[in-house]
């Protein structure tokens, strides 16, 4: 099944500590995204990558990293959780960056205290 | 700039009435437009997009909007509510990389939540 697989689905952790979501999709997309969305905001794109070892900043990057070693994976890393990221994430992917939908995973919902 | 506006953020309806949620964009070129769905704890859905071609565009489950770029409007309508539909709905509009220069820009609505009533 085509699909965007994130983990953990639910994540409660401590500021400060280092946490690390996946994101792995199988349809051999071009194209991925990580979002953070909060209520009254919609969602705010936070990195995307175009391909393999190529990323760049969205909206909101600041406190995050990424990765696009392979294909098919998209980390987020949060190297120093605070509150303020206290959201709930979607990674998404599509065949290309241009004019083409885009596939959601099922969500992450973190918490940091 | 581009920005996309959603005009209600809730909206009610009763089951088997016209569903109508509304959106405007700002945009200085012809964008390609979207709409997507998210059900209580699942990622967003595509229902229908608009990239330039027939301004009536059809989606899933009964949707469509019409583009109409005098009122650079973008409304999403569907003919009769079913319980179904109750979800949380975002307008999206996407950035035209041939003026930018990249790709992978999508603007999201601040999303309209639809109530559907027996």
């Amino acid at each position: 099944e085509a699909q965007v697989t994130q983990n953990p689905r639910y994540l409660i952790t401590v500021t400060g500590k280092k946490l690390t979501v996946t994101c792995s999709q199988n349809m051999n997309h071009e194209y991925m995204s990580w979002y953070r969305q909060d209520p009254g905001l919609g969602l705010r794109q936070i990195y995307y990558s175009m391909n393999v070892e190529v990323t760049d900043k969205g909206d909101v990057p600041e406190g995050y990293k990424v990765s696009r070693k392979e294909k098919r994976n998209f980390p987020l890393i949060l190297e120093s959780p605070s509150p303020n990221q206290t959201s709930l994430y979607f990674c998404a992917s599509s065949p290309r960056a241009v004019n083409s939908p885009l596939h959601f995973g099922n969500g992450t919902r973190l918490t940091v205290t | 700039a581009q920005s996309v506006t959603q005009l209600d953020s809730h909206v009610s309806v009763s089951e088997g009435t016209p569903v109508l949620l509304r959106c405007n964009y700002s945009s200085s070129y012809s964008p390609s437009l979207f709409w997507y769905v998210q059900h209580p704890n699942k990622g967003l859905q595509l229902l229908l997009k608009y990239t330039s071609a027939a301004t009536l565009v059809k989606g899933i489950n009964g949707f469509e909007a019409e583009f109409k770029k005098s009122e650079t409007s973008f409304h999403l309508t569907k003919p009769s509510a079913h319980m179904s539909d109750a979800a949380e709905y975002f307008c999206v509009v996407s950035r035209n990389p041939v003026i930018y220069n990249q790709g992978g820009k999508l603007i999201f609505g601040q999303g309209t939540e639809l109530s559907v009533k027996p």
